[in-house]
């Protein structure tokens, strides 16, 4: 059983279009973060979401924390090309370990 | 250096060797994990270091696969008599845990890109 569910896991558009992607549980994270991954390297750290709901921009991403600190999504604004990669949810389960949890991504490519 | 290093960044192996892969995390990052990632997916958890703690193993897919840390800083991850379905890349991440502040960020390494013929 999978503790942090991306969804969709694959996402193709055109660029300028608009996308949200999801992550979500049925447990409780004290903190959600979002990583990026690019071909041939490691996922790097976006955004870290804290407080239920929570909302966070990063220029044209959009970051939101449930209420109920058990979901959070990533709104896109106007895809560009360079915005294509996998998109990793990790948290920390409140009452687990000090351990990082990852979803399994959402892979998004945007078409020119 | 700066960030989490790994090595070798490629590696091919025949079939039924066994191979070494390492991680030299950040310094002074007390957490260490090590991740599979095979072509186009998702990462898939195989082992967590935290400080002295005994490390959690629950994701290793086979008594195959084992990894240990010396000293707190560099961990190697074993896989013995590889299998074509061994083929992957293999990443590394390490950070510091702030238990109460909510901040854990992971740093990765590049990863090591294993190849089993």
């Amino acid at each position: 059983t999978q503790l942090l569910e991306q969804s969709p896991q694959f996402l193709s558009i055109q660029e300028g279009e608009n996308l949200t992607v999801y992550c979500n549980s049925s447990s409780v994270f004290s903190s959600l973060q979002w990583y990026r991954q690019e071909p041939g390297e490691g996922p790097v750290l976006l955004v870290t979401v804290v407080t239920g709901g929570e909302v966070k921009k990063l220029k044209r991403l959009t970051f939101q924390f449930g209420d109920a600190r058990k979901d959070s999504s990533l709104h896109i604004t106007a895809a560009q090309t360079g915005d294509t990669g996998l998109y990793l949810c990790a948290g920390l389960r409140v009452g687990g370990s000090e351990k990082l949890v990852f979803g399994k991504g959402t892979k998004l490519t945007v078409n020119p | 250096g700066a960030g989490v290093s790994q090595s070798p960044s490629n590696k091919v192996t025949e079939k039924g060797k066994d191979v070494e892969l390492r991680c030299d995390p950040i310094s002074g990052h007390t957490a260490l994990y090590w991740y599979r990632q095979s072509l186009g997916q998702g990462l898939e958890f195989l082992i967590y270091f935290q400080g002295n703690s005994a490390p959690d193993k629950s994701g290793l897919p086979s008594d195959r696969f084992s990894a240990e840390r010396t000293g707190g800083s560099v961990s190697t991850l074993t896989i013995q008599r590889t299998q074509q379905e061994d083929s992957a890349v293999y990443l590394c991440a390490s950070s510091y845990p702030r238990p109460g502040t909510g901040n854990t960020e992971a740093f990765f390494g590049q990863g090591t890109r294993l190849t089993v013929v």
